[in-house]
């Protein structure tokens, strides 16, 4: 099965600054690699993803950039926003389609 | 619908007593899955469907959970005789199709807890 590591676990950035997390994962046979925000009492809402025949993927803001050859890929987030606090996954699909969940990150804009 | 809809929102129940949660997932989808978030934000899969076909139940517990996607009803988690260790939240999600890169939506999931 597929084994993955998300860091930090913590992350405070002040408004406008960039915040950017970092997962890594073991099945080298991987080939999507989706980012999730999970807001208090709420589910968690896909906000970018990646194709493993592309290096990067950005969309407004938010940017997902993928190391195959390393086996990781990280989130990042630009002109951070006190709504961008939040608890961020990494989750990429096992072999049987299953999201393996990152043990979360915690993102803190400070105003 | 256009989202995963979950019910109830929070369930409470004691201890040895069943609990069922529901899901109806986006409409056009055919893959759901039940996942469970204990402390500390970790997630734990349980279970997949395909229509009303099991798909994975490698993460479902042997005794006392079971599950049901049938034709025009939402999906159903079942927990026979309730342990405190079953309070959770236990989230839905759907995606279009089962191939690994497809996106999965989730739900707002089922707060359960367990007197």
């Amino acid at each position: 099965g597929e084994n993955v590591e998300q860091h930090p676990s913590t992350l405070s950035v002040q408004e406008g600054d960039s915040a950017v997390i970092k997962c890594t994962y073991s099945d080298s046979a991987s080939n999507y690699f989706p980012w999730y925000k999970q807001e208090l009492g709420k589910g968690p809402q896909l906000i970018i993803d990646i194709r493993s025949n592309v290096g990067e993927k950005k969309d407004q803001r938010i940017a997902v950039t993928l190391n195959k050859t390393a086996k990781h890929f990280s989130l990042h987030i630009t002109e951070t926003q006190p709504e961008d606090s939040a608890v961020y996954f990494c989750a990429p699909p096992s072999g049987r389609r299953a999201l393996t969940f990152g043990s979360g990150t915690r993102l803190q804009v400070q105003p | 619908g256009e989202e995963v809809a979950q019910t109830p929102k929070h369930l409470v129940r004691g201890e040895g007593q069943k609990a069922k949660l529901y899901c109806a997932p986006i409409k056009g989808h055919s893959y759901v899955f039940w996942y469970q978030q204990v402390l500390k934000n970790e997630f734990k899969f349980l279970i997949s469907f395909q229509n009303e076909n099991v798909f994975d139940e490698t993460g479902m517990p042997k005794e006392r959970f079971s599950a049901k996607c049938l034709p025009n009803s939402p999906c159903s988690l079942e927990i026979q005789a309730t342990k405190l260790e079953d309070s959770a939240v236990y989230f839905c999600a759907s995606s279009q199709t089962g191939t690994s890169n497809q996106p999965q939506h989730f739900g707002d999931g089922t707060r359960l807890s367990i007197l």
